[in-house]
């Protein structure tokens, strides 16, 4: 555990609707990850962070916008939500807090747009 | 491009056995290579981690190895149980990079 929560855990919306997922971290890591994981294409990362208001590309970044104001907050935000983000969206930080490169993931969040 | 590849895609095998997942990657020049395990539903779970400049890595039951120039790593799991049942992935990360790449995982079935 390494003080990860994701927020919602489950969210059910429309095609168009913009979603915001939370992800929040109690260790005060540098490095914060979002990814998605479908079946077929495995994890792939969408965005990160290497600090506040510091964020970078992934794999799959289309559609999708983040933001980090704060440290330990890190919002992925889906502009108008389409039926191919259907997704479990997982957030994951770098424990360079615990003196260690291991990447330590949040419980996940189950995103269906119908 | 890096990928990552995990063979099997699935594996199941009797209890107490001893078994090895296979892991492995086209670019050499990694900073990194780390071993999850997902149970379903679940987060993934960090089980070992291996800097490029080391061969293995110990915790318990397990045992990942690494060896960079031919691309592969292998993660040993002594005396399987029925609780090792789960899916098991592989991650590696570029060097000059902060990211992941991930194999599609092993899924693993103990039975008892």
């Amino acid at each position: 555990d390494a003080g990860i929560t994701q927020s919602p855990r489950h969210k059910v919306t429309e095609t168009g609707t913009p979603v915001t997922l939370r992800c929040h971290q109690t260790e005060n890591h540098r490095y914060m990850y979002w990814y998605r994981q479908d079946p077929g294409h495995g994890l792939r990362l969408i965005h990160y962070s290497y600090g506040v208001k510091d964020t970078d590309k992934g794999e799959v970044s289309d559609g999708y916008s983040v933001s980090r104001s704060k440290t330990e907050d890190f919002l992925l935000t889906l502009e108008s939500a389409t039926s191919s983000q259907t997704s479990v969206y997982f957030c994951a930080i770098k424990g360079q807090a615990r003196g260690t490169d291991t990447q330590y993931f949040g419980p996940g969040t189950r995103l269906t747009v119908l | 491009k890096q990928e990552v590849t995990q063979i099997p895609a699935a594996l199941s095998v009797p209890e107490g056995e001893n078994l090895v997942l296979n892991c492995s990657f086209t670019d050499s020049a990694i900073y990194n290579l780390q071993w999850f395990r997902q149970d379903p539903g679940k987060g993934l779970t960090s089980l070992l981690l291996i800097q490029s400049s080391q061969r293995e890595q110990t915790s318990g039951r397990l045992n990942a190895s690494l060896d960079k120039s031919s691309g592969r790593s292998t993660l040993y799991i002594a005396a399987s149980q029925p609780g090792d049942s789960a899916t098991y992935l592989c991650a590696v990360v570029i060097q000059g990079a902060q990211k992941l790449v991930f194999g599609q995982g092993t899924r693993l079935t103990i039975n008892p």
